[in-house]
């Protein structure tokens, strides 16, 4: 399973963009790189799934450099609401198992 | 379509006690994993099952086991609960497709081990 690496935490205020990136060196040519957002007390869920380029959704954008060794999630205009800890999770399609890192906490201040 | 469901949603234990967490999915996936996330920390997968039929051990199986009843359900059991065991635990299923995968969660079993 390709290890990723993500900053242990971030913060920023209201009505900024923030952007999250993720390290993933050993990413397979066959592995999409998936975005989740899990809130206190609540499983994960989906915000964003990308396999190269440029990816857009009504909540978020992912942007895969071509050597798609890392990925960026963007989060326009945050609110206090996308306070939460966001995870990076890279597809592999030879093992079952989902190992997921530490997660980015992302704080949004007023 | 209710996803993926954990039952129960809270559970206290006495030390020695024994439980099972029951989950059940209605997505018609063929992978199911079982985690458990203390305080402030990231998920751990316990033990996952591939497909019907077959389980594996994860990073932190020690005082579980499982049951892969059938392609919907999938059944994590202390046997021995100890306090160490005090923790959220996860259901999940994934949607695999060669190297695209979608992980659905359940919304929880906050278990108290005393």
């Amino acid at each position: 399973l390709a290890k990723t690496t993500q900053p242990i935490s971030m913060d920023s205020y209201e009505g900024q963009e923030v952007n999250i990136t993720c390290s993933h060196n050993n990413i397979a040519t066959n592995d999409y790189i998936t975005w989740y957002q899990q809130f206190p007390s609540q499983g994960p869920r989906f915000i964003i799934q990308g396999y190269k380029t440029k990816v857009t959704n009504e909540v978020a954008s992912l942007f895969i450099p071509a050597d798609r060794k890392s990925s960026t999630l963007s989060l326009p205009r945050v609110s206090l609401s996308d306070t939460a800890v966001y995870y990076c999770l890279v597809g592999d399609s030879s093992n079952y198992q989902l190992i997921w890192g530490a997660g980015t906490k992302l704080i949004i201040k007023p | 379509n209710a996803g993926v469901t954990q039952t129960p949603k809270f559970q206290v234990l006495k030390t020695g006690q024994s439980m099972t967490l029951q989950c059940a999915q209605d997505m018609n996936h063929n992978s199911m994993y079982w985690y458990r996330q203390d305080p402030g920390m990231g998920l751990r997968l316990i033990y996952y099952s591939a497909s019907e039929g077959t389980t594996d051990k994860g990073e932190v199986p020690n005082g579980y086991n499982v049951s892969r009843l059938n392609k919907r359900e999938f059944s994590l059991r202390l046997e021995s609960a100890a306090p160490s065991q005090t923790s959220v635990y996860f259901c999940a299923t994934a949607r695999k497709d060669r190297g695209n995968t979608e992980a659905f969660f359940g919304q929880g079993t906050r278990l108290t081990v005393v």
